[in-house]
């Protein structure tokens, strides 16, 4: 069955420290993969997705992540983070052509000042 | 990208009633979605909205429980029946839109079942 698991469930960093957010997927081809962030007490804001071609894709706020095939992952990176960035983030994938999106259970980003 | 509106935003609701939620989009789109996010947890497709059909329900959600309507290509509602506390949640509604092939949710609609 399709799944997406995302190892770290809370991440504490310190502001302006690099970031990464890792998500394995399991699934027979490659799907469409996305990163959705939600702050607390809102809905889901799209960071940014990946259909093809380069396999590092940027988003929204200085988010980037990379497809990395032969690993499952689509790991979620930022250079420098800031303390708006506490969020709980989601990556989530869509098996091809069925538009439906399975989530992985989510990572509980932190900020220390 | 697609504006989507949800109303309520938040309710309390007694245990047994119901309750139907709204969702407005600012575009005509094909593809229409519920999703639940239970406290702590993360999202569960609940159905996808067919316009002019019945619903498509996942596994572990049936018509009764979470009636669906889809009366044109930019409006859907959401019922959650006879509640209970287990229903409390944080429901989503969500759109593709077809020209960027991505998956856009609106703020959602947070219910607490007392």
């Amino acid at each position: 069955a399709q799944s997406v698991t995302q190892p770290d469930i809370h991440i504490t960093v310190s502001e302006g420290a690099s970031l990464e957010l890792r998500c394995n997927y399991s699934y027979g081809a490659t799907p469409y993969l996305f990163w959705y962030v939600q702050s607390p007490g809102q809905g889901l804001q799209l960071l940014l997705k990946y259909f093809s071609g380069d396999t590092l894709v940027q988003g929204i706020k200085g988010f980037e992540a990379e497809f990395k095939r032969s690993q499952s992952s689509f790991n979620l990176r930022k250079p420098s983070v800031h303390w708006s960035d506490a969020a709980e983030y989601f990556c989530a994938v869509e098996p091809g052509g069925y538009n439906k999106l399975i989530f992985g259970a989510g990572t509980r980003l932190a900020v220390h000042p | 990208s697609a504006v989507i509106s949800q109303k309520p935003s938040r309710d309390i609701c007694q245990r047994g009633t119901s309750l139907t939620i709204q969702c407005q989009v600012d575009s005509q789109v094909t593809m229409m979605f519920w999703y639940r996010q239970q406290p702590g947890q993360s999202l569960t497709l609940i159905a996808t909205a067919n316009q002019g059909s019945e619903a498509t329900y996942e596994s572990g959600f049936v018509i009764d429980k979470f009636p669906i309507s889809r009366p044109n290509l930019t409006f859907s509602t959401l019922t959650v029946s006879n509640m209970s506390p287990e229903d409390s949640s944080i429901y989503l509604c969500s759109v593709e839109e077809r020209a960027g092939n991505t998956i856009y949710f609106g703020e959602g609609s947070w219910l607490t079942v007392v």
